[in-house]
């Protein structure tokens, strides 16, 4: 079974400044993990997955994240937050049965301070 | 193309209504997802489809009757529905079911039951 839990339900970063979301992540097969933005009243748009390819996963919009398998981690990160980054982020893992088996964290909304 | 394409945007419906929401989606997707999102929580899967068949039902009520009548269409039939299935209701799609493919999500119905 996987799931995710991401630590903080509200962040709050000042425009320019670093934007770190935190994903912990359990499974009990290799994961494949995405991560998802969701302005309001949209739908989601994908920002980025992690495949095994690659540890460090550069996404849309500058964001990326790195899979950590030590620390069961896939933080998403920004090096400048900008006004337009405003919005709600959901990690989400599958296993083997791909999207059809889809777990969404909770959510984060990440507000931005001019 | 890279969309999946819901209609209507907003939706009201009395009780004792019928209506239907509609998807469509033009990137030769094989499978197709209908999700429930309430306020402030991250989306639930209702349903799966795959190559045209219904894969998943996740225990939905039969007040929700799903359809697809091709590869790009997907639709969900309401019928006397409570005011607690108001929610966001998105429909995705992908490219199959492996773990490394990542669902395309539609901008959503807003569906209020009065």
């Amino acid at each position: 079974a996987q799931s995710v839990t991401q630590l903080g339900s509200h962040v709050s970063v000042s425009e320019g400044a670093l934007v770190l979301l935190r994903c912990n992540y359990s499974s009990s097969v290799p994961p494949y993990l995405f991560w998802y933005v969701q302005y309001p009243n949209q739908g989601l748009q994908l920002l980025l997955k992690y495949t095994s390819a690659a540890t460090l996963v550069k996404g849309i919009n500058g964001f990326e994240a790195e899979f950590k398998k030590s620390e069961t981690s896939f933080h998403l990160t920004k090096p400048s937050a900008h006004m337009s980054d405003a919005a709600e982020y959901f990690c989400a893992v599958s296993g083997l049965k791909g999207a059809q088996k889809l777990v969404f964290g909770q959510g984060t909304r990440l507000t931005i301070n001019p | 193309d890279t969309e999946v394409t819901q209609t209507p945007k907003h939706l009201v419906m009395g009780m004792t209504n019928k209506k239907s929401l509609k998807c469509e989606q033009h990137m030769g997707h094989r499978a197709m997802y209908w999700y429930k999102q309430k306020a402030k929580k991250p989306p639930e899967l209702m349903f799966v489809y795959s190559y045209e068949k219904l894969s998943i039902n996740e225990s939905v009520p039969s007040r929700f009757s799903p359809e697809c009548p091709n590869s790009s269409l997907l639709n969900l039939h309401l019928h006397a529905l409570q005011p607690e299935d108001s929610a966001l209701y998105l429909c995705a799609s992908s490219q199959g079911l492996q773990g490394n493919t990542e669902a395309f999500f539609g901008q959503g119905t807003r569906l209020t039951v009065v």
